[in-house]
């Protein structure tokens, strides 16, 4: 089956640096790749998310980008924010009843 | 907006007692999750249900059941709960493949 592997476990920035999160996934067939974000006594919150055919995403102070053939996406925050500390999901899909595979999670600190 | 609702946001049970989670979804969605979160593990998928009392195992079934009788709403039963399934448990619900989370349930088994 799937498996996602998800770098680093945790990130601390200066707030206004940007931070970079790395997930690696083994299906080929994977087409779908969102992204959350868990803030502390919550659920975990879609983000933002990739699909197969696309190479990059933006919105707004958030990117996605894909590379298909090394099987590897990031997330890329920009001019970081206190309120952007919380931890980060990446996950896969491979499925169109939506079954995701999710990484171990990034807990990013953004420090004033 | 999307609402997913658990029953609880903390349980405290003893080992052995049958433990029910609840969730309720209000979008019409057809499918629905049950994942349990622990620290450096991610979120792990227990079951899954795509449509009315149909549920498929995810990758950690064991220990647990669900039922899905009404499309809104997915239980998860632990029929003899013990210890190391003192956990988060997150529920979920998708019409395609953006998935929608609850708040979360935090069960201490003792």
């Amino acid at each position: 089956g799937e498996n996602v592997e998800q770098h680093p476990s945790t990130l601390s920035v200066q707030e206004g640096d940007s931070a970079v999160i790395k997930c690696t996934y083994s299906d080929s067939a994977s087409n779908y790749f969102p992204w959350y974000k868990q803030e502390l006594g919550k659920g975990p919150q879609l983000i933002i998310d990739i699909r197969s055919n696309v190479g990059e995403k933006k919105d707004q102070r958030i990117a996605v980008t894909l590379n298909k053939t090394a099987k590897h996406f990031s997330l890329h925050i920009t001019e970081t924010q206190p309120e952007d500390s919380a931890v980060y999901f990446c996950a896969a899909s491979t499925d169109s009843w939506g079954k995701l595979q999710f990484g171990a999670g990034t807990q990013v600190v953004v420090t004033p | 907006d999307v609402k997913v609702t658990q029953s609880s946001r903390y349980l405290v049970k003893r080992t052995g007692e049958k433990v029910f989670l609840e969730c309720v979804q209000d979008m019409d969605h057809e499918n629905m999750f049950w994942y349990r979160q622990d620290p450096g593990l991610g979120l792990r998928l227990i079951y899954f249900s795509y449509d009315v009392k149909m549920k498929e195992k995810g990758d950690i079934p064991e220990g647990y059941s669900v039922s899905r009788e009404k499309k809104e709403r997915f239980s998860l039963i632990l029929e003899s709960a013990s210890t190391n399934q003192t956990s988060m448990y997150l529920c979920a619900s998708s019409s395609r493949q953006e998935q929608y989370f609850g708040p979360g349930t935090r069960l201490t088994v003792t």
